[in-house]
């Protein structure tokens, strides 16, 4: 099947610093990628829309200017969480469909910020 | 999307199999039933969907009830790996891939 694959599986930052978080789909083109959040013992929410060649389209409460998504390629979308603090300890996990069927989902990356 | 409704958790005996119901009262007629699990520190894996008739792949099986309120997604022969978060999600079928994921059923699988 269709393989996501995220980068890092996990990454410890000191807080103020900014981390990237990279997903790739392996064996397909993705125009269009998510990005979820899960905190510990709770859903996945998702955050926002990567769009292949133009602006990211973020949910409601989530700031576009400390999440900053790119998606340059068709196979390639990065979050970057800037200025990280401690409350953005999380699970970052995207997504990506490789023709609308089903979502493939990456393996999850762990930040802890310290 | 409409809404679903998971019992929080279930039990299950290795071997045996697992039912897993879900709720959807307010499913339109072109909406699916998605169903994902989560393994611990996982990314959600696809399992199955359907639209109105029952489907099965080599993972499980979905039974959609006829009025397409409810549905049960059935692992056969449940073992210790399938030890996960279950989702049942509906959604228009489209390309617009964004999930609405609820809370899920915890199922625990014991030897």
């Amino acid at each position: 099947g269709a393989v996501v694959s995220q980068h890092p599986s996990w990454v410890i930052c000191k807080s103020g610093t900014s981390v990237k978080i990279e997903c790739r789909s392996l064996d397909f083109q993705a125009t269009t990628m998510f990005w979820y959040r899960q905190f510990p013992k709770q859903s996945l929410m998702l955050m926002a829309t990567s769009n292949e060649g133009s602006k990211a389209t973020y949910e409601q409460g989530v700031e576009k200017d400390k999440f900053l998504i790119n998606h340059a390629s068709l196979t390639l979308s990065t979050l970057t969480v800037t200025s990280a603090h401690p409350e953005d300890s999380s699970f970052y996990i995207c997504s990506a469909s490789r023709d609308g069927t089903e979502a493939f989902f990456g393996q999850g990356t762990r930040l802890t910020v310290v | 999307d409409a809404k679903t409704t998971q019992p929080p958790s279930m039990d299950c005996a290795e071997g045996r199999a697992a039912n897993l119901p879900c709720n959807h009262s307010t499913i339109s007629g072109n909406e699916y039933v998605y169903w994902y699990r989560q393994i611990h520190s996982q990314g959600p894996q696809y399992i199955i969907h359907g639209l109105k008739n029952n489907e099965t792949n080599e993972m499980a099986s979905l039974i959609i009830t006829e009025d397409r309120k409810s549905s049960t997604l059935i692992l056969p022969h449940a073992t210790l790996r399938d030890t996960a978060v279950y989702y049942c999600i509906v959604r228009l079928r489209s390309n617009d891939y964004k999930l609405s994921f609820g809370a899920g059923t915890t199922v625990t699988v014991r030897a």
